[in-house]
């Protein structure tokens, strides 16, 4: 059975401070890995997509790394700002033809102003 | 563009009354369905999946049920709710293996 943790469970930082989320799984045939963004009350948002081929990805401020062999990947979150905070979640997809995630319990992001 | 619509937003029922929430996708043809309900200090899980009509997958044993009569839409339902069954609702849609997308999630409080 495959699972994901999250460390830390939260984490609050002043407006401007470069971040780490950190993100460890069990799957060692891991297909790709997700980041999500989901805020209080509401669904969960894509951010980045790892492929299991792939080192890591970047979006704007956002750079997510999958090291397989460590069974880990981070999210790093650069020049933080306020509209930042919420809940970050990772899941794993291990392949197969269910298409499906096993997702951490994810960490809360306070970025204060 | 792909849209997805899920509702109520919040639903307070009773114990041992019946359930149906839906979920409807736009702007694609036969993508995959996921019911999650995520609960306080226990993550999100997965409860129920679909990669066609009629095709319906349980990941956990539980009071609920899914089902897909069309293409774009997911249907969860229980014919008697527990207070268990309390917790935030969420319908995911993807295509293969590229990122899911989820709904705004639905707030069920079971008195």
């Amino acid at each position: 059975k495959q699972e994901v943790t999250q460390i830390p469970a939260a984490l609050s930082v002043p407006e401007g401070e470069n971040l780490v989320l950190n993100c460890s799984f069990t799957d060692s045939a891991i297909y790709n890995l997700q980041w999500f963004r989901q805020d209080p009350g509401k669904g969960l948002t894509s951010l980045l997509l790892i492929q299991s081929s792939q080192r890591e990805q970047t979006s704007g401020r956002l750079n997510a790394s999958l090291d397989k062999s460590s069974g880990r990947s981070t999210l790093y979150i650069a020049a933080s700002q306020p509209g930042d905070s919420a809940t970050y979640l990772c899941a794993e997809n291990s392949g197969g033809s269910n298409y499906k995630l096993t997702f951490g319990k994810g960490t809360l992001l306070t970025v204060n102003p | 563009s792909q849209t997805i619509h899920q509702w109520p937003a919040t639903l307070v029922q009773p114990v041992g009354s019946p359930l149906s929430l839906e979920c409807t996708v736009e702007g694609t043809s036969n993508p995959n369905l996921y019911w999650y309900r995520q609960a306080a200090g226990r993550g999100l899980q997965l409860l129920f999946y679909s990669v066609g009509i009629g095709q319906i997958s349980s990941e956990v044993p539980q009071n609920l049920s899914a089902s897909r009569p069309q293409d774009r839409q997911f249907i969860l339902s229980s014919k008697k709710l527990l207070l268990s069954d309390s917790g935030f609702y969420l319908c995911a849609w993807s295509m293969g293996y590229q990122p899911q997308h989820f709904g705004d999630g639905t707030r069920l409080s079971i008195l």
